[in-house]
């Protein structure tokens, strides 16, 4: 079985401030992470992934994740937080060698990150 | 690239009531399309996983007969809440990948609330 934890259900930061949301992972064999953001009233959009290759991840509007294998995480970061920034963060995986046609996500629950003008 | 469109975005009905949603992957074509439910400030829960031209698999506690799937082609996938109940209230999100490999792309979901 597969599994997120995000250990922070909120993270305030100062406006200009880096940031990070955290996320562990539990999986069978090599990961395959996602990092998507939710708007209020809104579908989920995605950020970045990370499959193979450089651990360091850079994604959409200034988002990046590293990817550390030993401690099974990916965390996102933002050198710079904006105001607009303000959304609720989710991390997902899912195992890299499933059988065909799986394509199946594990969400985390959730992490709201309030960037404090 | 990769926009999926889900509609309506937003229903109010009678209990009793049937409501389909339809998700649309509108640039790509999507062998696999997913359905997840949200309840407040809670996470996606996945519902069933809709595969173009076969029957969906639903998730263990998902009732096929009340949440009906069908994914009549690789850009069209249907949801309907058949005899919809207040409980059955919630936000539902639809999803597209290309393939395997590519990210799950997610329509702007649809909040469904049964009166």
């Amino acid at each position: 079985a597969q599994s997120v934890a995000q250990p922070e259900d909120q993270v305030n930061v100062a406006e200009g401030n880096p940031l990070t949301v955290k996320c562990t992972y539990s999986v069978s064999g090599n990961p395959y992470l996602f990092w998507y953001v939710q708007y209020p009233n809104r579908g989920l959009q995605f950020l970045l992934k990370y499959i193979t290759g450089d651990n360091l991840v850079k994604g959409s509007y200034g988002f990046e994740a590293e990817f550390n294998k030993s401690q099974t995480s990916f965390h996102l970061k933002k050198p710079s937080a904006l105001v607009s920034d303000s959304a609720l963060y989710f991390c997902a995986v899912r195992a890299i060698d499933v059988g065909a046609g799986s394509y199946q996500l594990t969400f985390g629950k959730g992490t709201k990150l309030s960037v404090i003008p | 690239g990769a926009v999926v469109s889900q509609h309506p975005s937003w229903v109010i009905c009678k209990s009793g009531t049937s409501v389909k949603i339809e998700c649309r992957s509108l640039d790509f074509q999507a062998t696999t399309m997913f359905w997840y439910r949200q309840f407040p400030k809670q996470s996606l829960m996945l519902m069933a996983t809709s595969n173009e031209g076969s029957k969906a698999t639903y998730e263990q506690g998902v009732e096929k007969d009340k949440f009906l799937i069908n994914h009549a082609s690789l850009t069209l996938s249907t949801l309907t809440v058949t005899s919809a109940h207040p409980e059955d209230s919630s936000f539902y999100i639809c999803s597209a990948a290309r393939d395997r490999n590519q990210p799950q792309h997610f329509g702007d979901g649809t909040r469904l609330s049964i009166l």
